[in-house]
């Protein structure tokens, strides 16, 4: 079964602290996103990955990096956490097939 | 750019069918999902479709494709309680990685 695994479900951060969000997928998929949902703006995309060492800037990446060190693992860095960075942040991964499969989220709040 | 729109909400009775509708602009998708969103949780792909197909049936699901008009809709038949959530569309192109989703439609089912 597909499995995509957000390690932190809910996370609270002051600002300026370094946060990391880890995202591990088991299902040999090159490309891997992350998006923050937010309330009347739907999904937006921060960076994505279409390989290992690979990144490529999303709609959204300031104030934001990642991180792809191995083929599994896709982790989002915000450098300085700010409040406007309180959202609930999104990893997904994508089959061949173009079918893209979803964390269960990571609710972020800076404060 | 590419943009996907989508109205926030939609209240219907249970046993009644739900259509969700979801317009885009860009010409050269060549796939659209949609996807569920219930409280808390990450989002579950419930069906997509390819550009070249006018229609899918999936059980209850029937996705309808407007290529012309660029529009895209879901029908939920005998709508349960069970399917009150948010519903995302959402499209791409077959060479970018990158999905571009809508706003969201809220269901919301009443007895």
């Amino acid at each position: 079964d597909v499995k995509v695994t957000q390690s932190s479900r809910y996370l609270v951060k002051r600002t300026g602290e370094k946060v990391f969000l880890e995202c591990v997928q088991d299902m040999d998929h090159e490309n891997m996103f992350w998006y923050r949902q937010d309330p009347g703006l739907g999904l937006r995309l921060i960076y994505f990955s279409y390989d290992v060492k690979m990144k490529e800037k999303g709609d959204i990446p300031e104030g934001y990096s990642v991180s792809r060190e191995k083929k599994e693992r896709f982790s989002l860095i915000l450098e300085s956490a700010s409040t406007n960075q309180t959202s609930m942040y999104l990893c997904a991964s994508r089959s061949g097939r173009n079918t893209i499969y979803f964390g269960e989220g990571s609710w972020l709040t800076v404060v | 750019g590419e943009d996907v729109e989508q109205s926030l909400f939609l209240s219907v009775r249970e046993g009644d069918s739900s259509v969700i509708n979801c317009t885009y602009t860009d010409s050269s998708s060549t796939y659209l999902y949609w996807y569920k969103q219930e409280p808390g949780a990450g989002l579950q792909l419930l069906t997509y479709i390819f550009s070249n197909m006018d229609m899918k049936q999936d059980q209850r699901l029937t996705v309808l494709l407007n290529k012309k008009d660029k529009h895209l809709s879901l029908r939920i038949a005998d709508t349960q309680t069970g399917d009150s959530a948010i519903y995302f569309c959402a499209e791409t192109t077959g060479t970018a990685s990158k999905l571009t989703f809508g706003t969201g439609t809220r269901l919301q089912v009443t007895l």
